[in-house]
């Protein structure tokens, strides 16, 4: 099992701004992912975060809207940038360690005003 | 492209009744499904899995590929059981997890 510590729970944002949301998991994970939830649905993923190369993105997001670090095994940074309204939503991160199941973090719930 | 859907966005059922959660997925192959749960106030965490073929707070799933479906079902609903139900589909252990719009689940006592 894994349990993730994201942070900030919540936020509301001036539009035009940047967040940087944070995931720390308390093992070493080889992958770890980043999902959207937009209000009524599903989550998208946004993109899979390997230590030590560049993330590997969905389609219909960018590293310049979603910029992601990942220093080492235990902790990623994804950052919403030059935000918008349509930017509101929860952000979730998550790891699966062996592959079997996905352990979440408790979410970002971002308001962009 | 793989879809899981899941139809109903609100299912509103009395204490004690049977509970069944649609979930449908468009995949020619054999795809690895779950279902997932979130609570109130709480993170979104597994609550079964096909593969396991276990029942898990009284939860079952079974898959059908001749239906493509992995309804989730429960034969008495219990007010616990109030929360919000993700169906997702995994077609490789090595691909990202495909999740549905989710159902919630309203046990009225």
């Amino acid at each position: 099992s894994a349990v993730i510590s994201q942070k900030p729970s919540r936020d509301i944002c001036q539009r035009g701004t940047s967040l940087t949301i944070q995931c720390q998991v308390d093992s070493q994970v080889t992958m770890m992912f980043w999902y959207r939830q937009q209000p009524g649905q599903s989550l998208t993923l946004i993109a899979t975060a390997n230590q030590g190369s560049e993330a590997t993105y969905e389609s219909g997001f960018v590293i310049d809207k979603f910029p992601i670090s990942r220093p080492n095994l235990t902790f990623s940074t994804l950052t919403v940038s030059n935000m918008s309204p349509e930017d509101s939503s929860i952000y979730l991160c998550s790891v699966e360690p062996g592959h079997t199941e996905a352990f979440f973090g408790q979410g970002t719930r971002l308001t962009v005003v | 492209a793989q879809r899981v859907t899941q139809p109903e966005k609100l299912l509103s059922v009395f204490k004690g009744a049977p509970v069944e959660l649609k979930c449908n997925y468009s995949y020619s192959g054999s795809p690895e499904l779950f279902w997932y749960v979130q609570y109130s106030r709480q993170r979104l965490q597994l609550l079964l899995r096909h593969i396991s073929r276990e029942s898990i707070k009284g939860f079952t799933a079974d898959l059908n590929k001749g239906e493509t479906s992995f309804h989730l079902k429960k034969p008495f609903a219990q007010e616990e059981d109030s929360a919000m139900y993700y169906c997702a589909l995994r077609y490789s252990s090595a691909s990202k997890i495909i999740f549905g719009s989710g159902t919630r689940l309203s046990i009225r006592p």
